[in-house]
């Protein structure tokens, strides 16, 4: 596609159960972040995937959180055993090359709420 | 203290004003990101720039790496520019951007 895709958009969920995040990145882009944006806050790095070197986890908050992207493209962020305050937008963005190098795309965001 | 810092926090303006909304860092930087996100809406990126100034439409975009600023101007506003502005920079490694808090603007008709 043309631009970052992401699904589902929306996703409710009972506290306990796991959730999968999808994010498709533009063709070509090397470089992909997943972001998480709770309620009027900024954007939380979680993880970045660069090519095939090894990802960045350092910003994911607990265990319960794992990412992974597959044949260089494709990104699933997955969500164990899913809290209240893991509520938020999750954010896929990627990028050409680094991130000095390129225009940085997001996708429309997957809002999971956990009941 | 946070490695980028935006100002102001919100802005109000009639519309047609020119507006400016500014970004100082403190970190050595390849590049600078101006993003925009609508009220409810996705992040979109408005400009990459590394030195000078560039312009799309209304919108301008300023960086002076002496003085680690960068400035974005919106001429002739209008309401639809109401959404909140973002300032990044990428980290020392690369792996991570540093986020402004963002300047929320609202153009009233």
């Amino acid at each position: 596609g043309a631009g970052v895709s992401q699904s589902p958009s929306n996703k409710v969920t009972e506290k306990g159960k796991d959730v999968e995040l999808r994010c498709d990145p533009i063709s070509g882009h090397t470089a992909l972040y997943w972001y998480r944006q709770s309620l009027g806050q900024g954007l939380e790095f979680l993880i970045y995937f660069q090519g095939n070197s090894a990802p960045d986890k350092s910003g994911l908050p607990s265990d319960r959180f794992s990412a992974e992207r597959t044949g260089g493209s494709v990104s699933t962020l997955t969500i164990q055993r899913t809290q209240q305050e893991d509520s938020a937008v999750y954010l896929c963005a990627s990028l050409w090359g680094g991130p000095g190098t390129g225009e940085l795309f997001f996708g429309e965001g997957s809002r999971l709420t956990v009941l | 203290k946070n490695e980028v810092e935006q100002s102001p926090q919100n802005l109000t303006a009639q519309e047609g004003e020119f507006i400016t909304i500014n970004c100082s860092y403190s970190v050595g930087i390849s590049a600078l990101h101006w993003l925009q996100q609508h009220p409810g809406g996705g992040i979109v990126s408005l400009f990459m720039l590394s030195s000078g100034k560039k312009k799309h439409g209304r919108l301008i975009a300023t960086i002076n790496i002496q003085e680690k600023h960068s400035s974005l101007h919106i001429t002739a506003s209008h309401p639809r520019d109401s959404a909140v502005y973002i300032c990044a920079v990428p980290t020392n490694t690369g792996n991570q951007f540093y986020f402004g808090t963002g300047t929320s603007l609202t153009v009233i008709p």
